[in-house]
């Protein structure tokens, strides 16, 4: 109950194109659901979150789409550059009084120019 | 500010020798973790702290130890290195309180022979 599932594991896309990622978990208590992006040799970064009783959020050419009855979260990249090529991780908070996140597995995006 | 300091960067070591991941953050974060990063298996929390005295288990603590003296500093222990404790390791940090992103360092790649 405490999973996070993402695939898939690893996506090639043409410049231009819009991977898409997605997430599934279980526990309807996660209140909390980030994305993060992560570059070869770096720590990840926060790259946009969203809360549950939102459906989308944009944040430039990245968004979120959430689907809460079928406990599912996308991440989507519009017009995708080779500069996005990196790991993304969607994550779900467990508890707002720890800040704990659990993550998924990870996807390993590459944009080909 | 320097955000979230990990040191050493890369360390080999024998099986059975013991050293210290250290980390550091200078933005008065309350909240500390500790995560290991295996390939395709995502982000594992090891430890956390919701402040100076307070640690406690994350996902996978066997093998570990953490202390947490002061607001800025938050170590982890390797006490007898194991073949299987190779990783690469995050440490992060979060105000805590609301939906405040995790700040990550850039690791510590750790490899035992």
């Amino acid at each position: 109950q405490q999973q996070v599932k993402q695939s898939p594991q690893s996506l090639i896309v043409q410049k231009g194109g819009i991977p898409i990622i997605n997430c599934a978990y279980e526990n309807t208590a996660f209140d909390y659901f980030p994305w993060y992006q992560q570059f070869p040799g770096k720590g990840p970064a926060l790259l946009i979150a969203i809360r549950p009783d939102v459906s989308e959020k944009k944040e430039g050419r990245f968004t979120i789409s959430f689907n809460k009855s079928a406990k599912q979260f996308s991440l989507h990249i519009m017009d995708s550059q080779p500069g996005d090529s990196a790991t993304y991780f969607c994550a779900a908070r467990s508890s707002s009084n720890t800040g704990k996140l659990i993550f998924g597995q990870g996807t390993t995006l590459q944009v080909k120019p | 500010n320097a955000g979230v300091t990990q040191t050493p960067k890369f360390r080999i070591l024998k099986i059975g020798q013991s050293m210290t991941l250290q980390c550091a953050q200078d933005m008065n974060h309350n909240y500390m973790y500790w995560y290991r990063q295996d390939p395709g298996m995502g982000l594992k929390l090891i430890y956390y702290s919701v402040g100076a005295g307070i640690t406690d288990k994350g996902e996978v603590p066997n093998g570990y130890n953490v202390s947490r003296s002061t607001t800025e500093d938050f170590p982890l222990r390797l006490e007898l290195a194991a073949p299987s404790q190779t990783s690469v390791y995050f440490c992060a940090s979060t105000r805590g309180g609301g939906n405040q992103p995790q700040h990550f360092g850039d690791g510590t790649r750790l490899s035992i022979l």
